[in-house]
């Protein structure tokens, strides 16, 4: 069964809306969770570290006032991407681990397409 | 940093053949892993493989094996006996604290 749960899959709005995804772990609590970031055709890079009770870590040149992190709970982190733009369009992938040597299991990503 | 690089941007195969994907990364650790992911066109990210660095033996999956040479700091992924299934991008990662990812081979199998 799934152990990443992201949400919403697809969603498209206007320019200058803001948009938040969530990313729910579902087998265990999860004190580091990652968000990643993906254009057509190119790999995933990654945004940054969300860290539960704590500020997130960034990804240098990733803007942390433009994609807002929130880790308040050992199973929910949010990525809200601020007064989207059409550049902002793309594909958001989250992931969560248990420990370092364990892999990272993937949600199923949402489509962000901003008109 | 770490860097992950993947040389082919694009493979194909015939059906029932075996092809070999190339990844060679860049890092001053010694304890890391290594691993391989499949992306189909739904854009899941599904685990191929997985590689710790500590560990001489090559990793093996059923049809999908891996030749890792640690000094080399290399992680090729082959593929045996391949299916009309395994057509998709394949992404090399690297991970320590956080996982990085190659540019992606996409592989095509001919029937």
């Amino acid at each position: 069964g799934a152990v990443v749960s992201q949400h919403p899959s697809w969603v498209i709005c206007k320019s200058g809306t803001s948009v938040k995804i969530e990313c729910r772990s579902l087998d265990f609590q999860a004190t580091t969770m990652f968000w990643y970031r993906q254009f057509p055709k190119q790999s995933l890079m990654l945004m940054a570290t969300s860290n539960e009770g704590s500020k997130a870590t960034y990804e240098q040149g990733v803007e942390k006032d433009k994609f807002l992190i929130n880790h308040a709970s050992l199973t929910l982190s949010t990525l809200t991407v601020t007064s989207a733009h059409p550049e902002d369009s793309s594909f958001y992938i989250c992931s969560v681990t248990g420990s370092s040597n364990q892999p990272q299991h993937f949600g199923d990503g949402t489509r962000l397409s901003i008109l | 940093a770490q860097t992950v690089t993947q040389s082919q941007p694009e493979m194909s195969v015939q059906e029932a053949e075996t092809v070999t994907l190339s990844c060679t990364y860049d890092t001053s650790e010694s304890d890391y892993y290594l691993f391989w992911y499949k992306q189909p066109p739904s854009r899941q990210m599904i685990l191929v493989i997985r590689q710790e660095a500590y560990k001489q033996q090559n990793a093996t999956e059923n049809r999908f094996s891996v030749n890792f040479q640690k000094a080399a700091k290399s992680f090729s992924l082959k593929i045996s006996d391949s299916q009309l299934g395994d057509a998709a991008m394949y992404f090399c990662a690297y991970r320590r604290d956080d996982m990085r990812f190659g540019a992606g081979t996409r592989l095509t199998v001919k029937p």
